[in-house]
């Protein structure tokens, strides 16, 4: 069974619209942790937002935020105000685990293609 | 600060050979990890280095391997290389294990002809 999913191949928003990225998870640890990466066509990988399994209030950063569901193991991006700049591929990610054992590592989804409609 | 940086940028080899890709993490970072990406399997984990020992590997056969250095630096090596190798490889930084955030470098896209 897939550990990371993401339903949605391609994604199209227009500029300075909000958009919800989605990410379901799959685990039986009660310690681990979900990332938000964007990758843009020049490859680079760019952490944007991180949730930790017992984090109560749901995470943000500037235009993002993570909509945390854990009942449901869900874990969508949300993307404020979307820009042109926001086009890319975005990646959700999760470390399972206590920090410091042997599952230090990043599990990722198939990741979503965004695009950004001026 | 400098960023995480991968030599070289691009590599083309022929099936057979081998090739050694470099990552020197963020100053100060001590662990480094590896991932493959290919359009098929998307991104894969390989292997996680902290102060100089691997901690943690992913499943790939041993052709791929890699070591940590004194100053953090990490190298990966790929011998008898196959056409099913060619992908982007990504390296990662973290202070250490326990923090939450990787960065990564810009990744080394390595073709097999």
């Amino acid at each position: 069974a897939q550990k990371i999913t993401q339903t949605q191949p391609g994604m199209f928003v227009q500029e300075k619209e909000a958009v919800t990225l989605d990410c379901t998870y799959d685990t039986s640890d009660q310690s681990y942790g979900l990332f938000w990466y964007k990758q843009p066509s020049s490859g680079e990988m760019i952490f944007l937002i991180y949730q930790g399994s017992y984090d109560e209030q749901n995470a943000t950063e500037g235009r993002y935020s993570l909509n945390f569901q854990k009942a449901r193991k869900s874990a969508n991006l949300v993307i404020s105000a979307s820009q042109l700049g926001d086009s890319a591929m975005y990646f959700c990610a999760m470390r399972e685990g206590r920090s410091g054992g042997s599952n230090y590592k990043l599990t990722f989804g198939k990741g979503t293609l965004l695009t950004v409609n001026p | 600060k400098a960023g995480v940086t991968q030599t070289p940028r691009y590599l083309i080899k022929t099936r057979g050979q081998q090739v050694t890709l470099s990552c020197s993490p963020i100053s100060g970072h001590r662990s480094v990890s590896w991932y493959q990406q290919t359009p098929g399997q998307g991104l894969q984990f390989l292997f996680e280095y902290f102060s100089e020992t691997q901690r943690n590997k992913g499943n790939f056969p041993g052709r791929f391997s890699g070591r940590q250095f004194s100053n953090s630096r990490s190298e990966m090596n790929v011998s008898t290389l196959e056409l099913g190798d060619s992908a982007l490889y990504l390296c990662a930084s973290s202070f250490d294990r326990l923090g939450y955030e990787q960065y990564f470098g810009p990744g080394t896209r390595l073709t097999v002809t």
